[in-house]
């Protein structure tokens, strides 16, 4: 069974830094790109970022550059997303998800996780 | 980047009922098209990729359809735990950019 289980979410001051993980089992890690997705309070899914079964390609949304790093180990299947610089706006629960490689140029999710909470509050 | 909209954002419903959320971008996005459901404090599920694929586990009820720029997803004989937000989401290029979701109520 496919499982996502990510962790590391908390409150954090804005211009706080914060480090989310996604534990995955049940597939073939090394197989798959793997991205994150957010949800701020009230509003829809927003796609953060995407990253290469081998970890040498990187996408990321115009609002999150050069302060969300995404990452990832293979030997711990695991996923990361490094925050910097945090922001009110980055609020939201955050959801790791796999992309099941439909897609020629673009990106689908097919398993999600239950997500983290992201809170960037004085 | 190409931007995702839906129609309506809400709608109210039976069970038993036919439901159709419409999906618009603002470039043509060939066969890329997935939609999700999500329900509050839930994992989003994928439904539907590639415009009319059904994704495996995923009931027959749910249908997908469209060409170009304009999508539908169809629910034939709403169910009880259908009740949900649904979200469309390009994935012909990168941005993937998602609707603004189509809460399905109660009526």
């Amino acid at each position: 069974e496919v499982q996502l289980v990510e962790s590391g979410g908390d409150l954090v001051q804005p211009g706080g830094s914060l480090r989310l993980s996604c534990a995955a089992s049940g597939f073939t890690f090394t197989n798959f790109w793997m991205a994150w997705v957010r949800q701020a309070p009230g509003k829809g899914l927003e796609w953060v970022a995407s990253i290469h079964p081998d970890g040498r390609a990187r996408y990321y949304v115009d609002a999150v550059k050069g302060r969300l790093t995404i990452s990832r180990d293979n030997a711990k299947n695991s996923l990361y997303l490094q925050m910097n610089s945090l922001r009110a706006e980055d609020t939201a629960v955050y959801y790791c998800a796999r992309d099941p490689g439909y897609a020629s140029d673009g990106f689908e999710f097919d398993y999600w996780g239950q997500g983290t909470l992201v809170a960037v509050t004085s | 980047d190409i931007q995702m909209t839906q129609s309506p954002s809400s709608v109210s419903a039976s069970v038993g009922d036919r439901v159709t959320i419409t999906c618009r971008a603002s470039q043509s996005i060939s066969g890329w098209l997935a939609w999700y459901q999500h329900k509050p404090g839930k994992a989003p599920k994928l439904l539907i990729y590639d415009v009319s694929s059904l994704y495996s586990g995923v009931p027959s009820r749910f249908s997908g359809s469209g060409s170009g720029t304009d999508f539908t997803l169809t629910i034939s004989s709403l169910q009880p735990e259908d009740f949900a937000t649904y979200y469309c989401q390009q994935a012909d290029s990168v941005p993937p950019a998602f609707g603004q979701g189509t809460n399905v109520e109660i009526k």
